[in-house]
C-alpha cells in the first residue's frame, strides 16, 4: 500500500519567515514519483514539482527548495523569505508503478499562513 | 490554454436526488481524471481516462456514480440517488500523457456538493 504522511496540520508565520513543510511517504515500489501541489483558496490545485525516485537531486526554484532522501523516505518542502501570497494549503503525494503512476496518492495537506 | 474548466462551482442538492457535474479538460490532453476531496483531506482518486476509454474505477466509485467521456473531450460525473456522505469538493484534472503515468496534472477549481 502507498501512504503519504504530513503530520503538520497548519503552519503560521510572519512573512519573510523561512518554513519547512515535511511529507513522509511510504511505498513497496522502486519506481515512484513524488509530487508537490499548492491549492489556494480558489480551490485550484496548482503543480509545483515532481520527483521520481531514481533522481535524489535536491531543487530548487525561486524561493521554493525540495529536500528528497530515500533513506528516510521524506520529501520536504522549504519556503524562503515568506510572502503572504504563499499562504494556501500544500499537499504532498505519490505514485507507483504497483499501484499505477495514473494514480496520485494524497497526504491530507497542511495549510500555511503568512501573515504579515 | 484556457485551463480545465468544471460546471457547476456549487451544487446543493436534497438526498436521493440525481446530480451532474461537468469539466472541459485542457483541449490538447488525451488523459482525464476525477478525484474527490472532502473538508481537511487530500483528494483521492476516482476514476481516469484515455481519451474516451475508461480505464480505472477507484473502489469508492460505487454502483451509483458514473462517469464518461463520450467524444474524448469533455467528461460528466454522475451521481444517482444522492447521500449525505456523497458530499464533497469533485475536483477534474487533465494531463498530456505521453507514457505510463506520473505526468503533471492540471486541475479545474472544482465542483462543492451540498447534499442535504
Amino acid at each position: 500500500a502507498q501512504k503519504v504522511t504530513q503530520a503538520q496540520t497548519e503552519i503560521s508565520v510572519v512573512e519573510k519567515e523561512d518554513v519547512t513543510l515535511d511529507c513522509v511517504y511510504e511505498t513497496r515500489d522502486t519506481t515512484y514519483y513524488l509530487f508537490w501541489y499548492k491549492q489556494p483558496p480558489s480551490g485550484e490545485l496548482v503543480f509545483l514539482i515532481r520527483r521520481n525516485s531514481f533522481d535524489e537531486q535536491n531543487e530548487i526554484s525561486g524561493r521554493y527548495s525540495w529536500n528528497f532522501q530515500k533513506s528516510t523516505s521524506s520529501f520536504n518542502f522549504t519556503i524562503t523569505a515568506s510572502q503572504v501570497v504563499d499562504s494556501a494549503v500544500y499537499f504532498c503525494a505519490l505514485s507507483g508503478f504497483n499501484t499505477g503512476f495514473q494514480k496520485l496518492v494524497f497526504g491530507t495537506g497542511t495549510r500555511l499562513l503568512v501573515s504579515p | 490554454d484556457t485551463g480545465v474548466s468544471q460546471d457547476p462551482r456549487h451544487k446543493i442538492t436534497k438526498r436521493g436526488q440525481n446530480v451532474t457535474f461537468r469539466c472541459d479538460p485542457i483541449s490538447e490532453h488525451n488523459r482525464l481524471y476525477w478525484y474527490r476531496q472532502t473538508l481537511g483531506q487530500g483528494p483521492e482518486f476516482l476514476t481516469y481516462f484515455q481519451n474516451e476509454a475508461q480505464l480505472e474505477k477507484s473502489r469508492l466509485l460505487s454502483d451509483r456514480f458514473s462517469a464518461e467521456r463520450p467524444k474524448g473531450s469533455f467528461s460528466t460525473l454522475e451521481i444517482q440517488r444522492t447521500e449525505q456522505g456523497d458530499s464533497a469538493m469533485y475536483l477534474c484534472a487533465s494531463s498530456l500523457a505521453l507514457g505510463q503515468g506520473g505526468e503533471k496534472l492540471f486541475f479545474g477549481s472544482g465542483t462543492q456538493l451540498s447534499v442535504l
